[in-house]
Parts: C-alpha cells; structure tokens; sequence
C-alpha cells in the first residue's frame, strides 16, 4: 500500500493569503487526488492531478483558486489562494496504486492539512 | 450521476453491542463500494471494499459488511463494537471503469462504556 504525508498538518492563515500543501507518496504513482472536508462533512473532491498533464477540476473548483502541481510521479502541490474563512476545511490528497486487469483497486489518503483563516 | 446516501448521522451504541450502518447508493451501472473510517484528527482509512465476487466482505477490526444489489445497499456492520470503535465512518462508491470516489456524509459512531 502507498504511503502519503502532507505538510504542514495544519495551519492558520490570514484572509487574502494563500497556503501551499504539499503531498509526497512512498512510491511512483500515476494518479494523485485532491478532496476537501469542510467542518463536519463529507469529502468532496477538487481535482485529479496526473503528471505531465494539467490537474481535472470538478465541478465548483477552478484552476485559479486551487492551483495543483504535479511535477514528479511522488509528489504534488495543491494551492489554496486568496484564502476567505469560507476555505476552512480539511484538505486531504489520495493515490490509487492503478488498476490491475481493469479492476479498480483503492484509494489511500494522507493525513490531512487542517486550514483554518481568519 | 453516482450518489450515496448514509440516513445516520450519528449512531450511539454501548461497548460490546452489535452495530449496523446503513449505507445505499445509486447507480445505474456497476460499481465499487467501500468503507472508510476517519479517527479523530487522523486521516482516512480504508475497513474493507467489494469489487466483485462474494457480496459478504470482511474487513479490518472485525467489521463486515454485505454488498446488496436489489436493495442498492452496502451496510457495515460489526458482531461487538469496542470503545475504540468511535470514529467517524463514510461509506464511498465508484462506478465501473472510473476513478471518482464518491463519499456518503459520514456517519459518527459513539461507544459508550
């Protein structure tokens, strides 16, 4: 199984500014996830970041606000900008280890960045 | 559009009771569902998945849970729960040939001594 840490684990950040959460997988993986988890719910994702090519936004989620990088097989950046306390939340990255005979296999997640702006 | 509905936000349960959580979706085509559980300021781990096969899945900790296709239902379920049982627990599904997880709202589960 992959394992995935992010930094920081949290912080608090300042209205207007901007955070940078970094996210580094244990192994090459193809896929990497970008989810967040607003104050007592459930996990919505923001984009799908492959290497090589731009990150997939879902829909509500824009490239201007939530900019990613993936400039390795290992490793990723999401960017929170012009933050506004509405962006409080739990930010988590996932990688699935890739399918297997068209199966898919599962996610793992990190542990989290805990943003909370002021 | 793939969704998942968990009905129980919070289920309060004694230690060494059985526990059940419910978990249904919607999908039209084929899909992968999964059990995840959140500890307190930790981040995701997964209990256990059903991607084919046999419909009954046993998972980490002691929990099952039964892949229900009539009733579209995936519910969790554990014999004899443990105070370290408490966490919060979200069911997710994806649909055949994708790569989306989709998440339920999570359900809280509370042992009690």
């Amino acid at each position: 199984s992959a394992v995935i840490s992010q930094k920081p684990s949290r912080d608090i950040c300042q209205r207007g500014t901007s955070l940078t959460i970094q996210c580094q997988v244990d192994s090459q993986v193809t896929m990497m996830f970008w989810y967040r988890q607003q104050p007592g719910q459930s996990l919505t994702l923001i984009a799908t970041a492959n290497q090589g090519s731009e990150a997939t936004y879902e829909s509500g989620f824009v490239i201007d606000k939530f900019p990613i990088s993936r400039p390795n097989l290992t490793f990723s950046t999401l960017t929170v900008s012009n933050l506004s306390p509405e962006d409080s939340s739990i930010y988590l990255c996932s990688t699935d280890e890739g399918r297997r005979g068209g199966s898919y296999n599962e996610q793992f997640f990190g542990p989290g960045t805990r943003l909370t702006v002021l | 559009a793939q969704s998942v509905t968990q009905l129980d936000s919070q289920v309060p349960v004694f230690e060494e009771a059985p526990v059940e959580l419910r978990c249904n979706y919607s999908s039209s085509v084929s899909v992968y569902l999964f059990w995840y559980v959140q500890y307190p300021n930790q981040g995701l781990q997964l209990l256990l998945k059903y991607l084919s096969g046999s419909t009954l899945v046993k998972g980490i900790n002691g929990f099952e849970a039964e892949f229900n296709k009539s009733q579209t239902s995936f519910h969790l379920r554990k014999p004899s729960v443990h105070i370290s049982d408490t966490a919060e627990y979200f069911c997710a599904v994806i649909t055949g040939g994708g790569n989306k997880l989709t998440f339920g709202t999570g359900t809280q589960l509370k042992v009690e001594l």
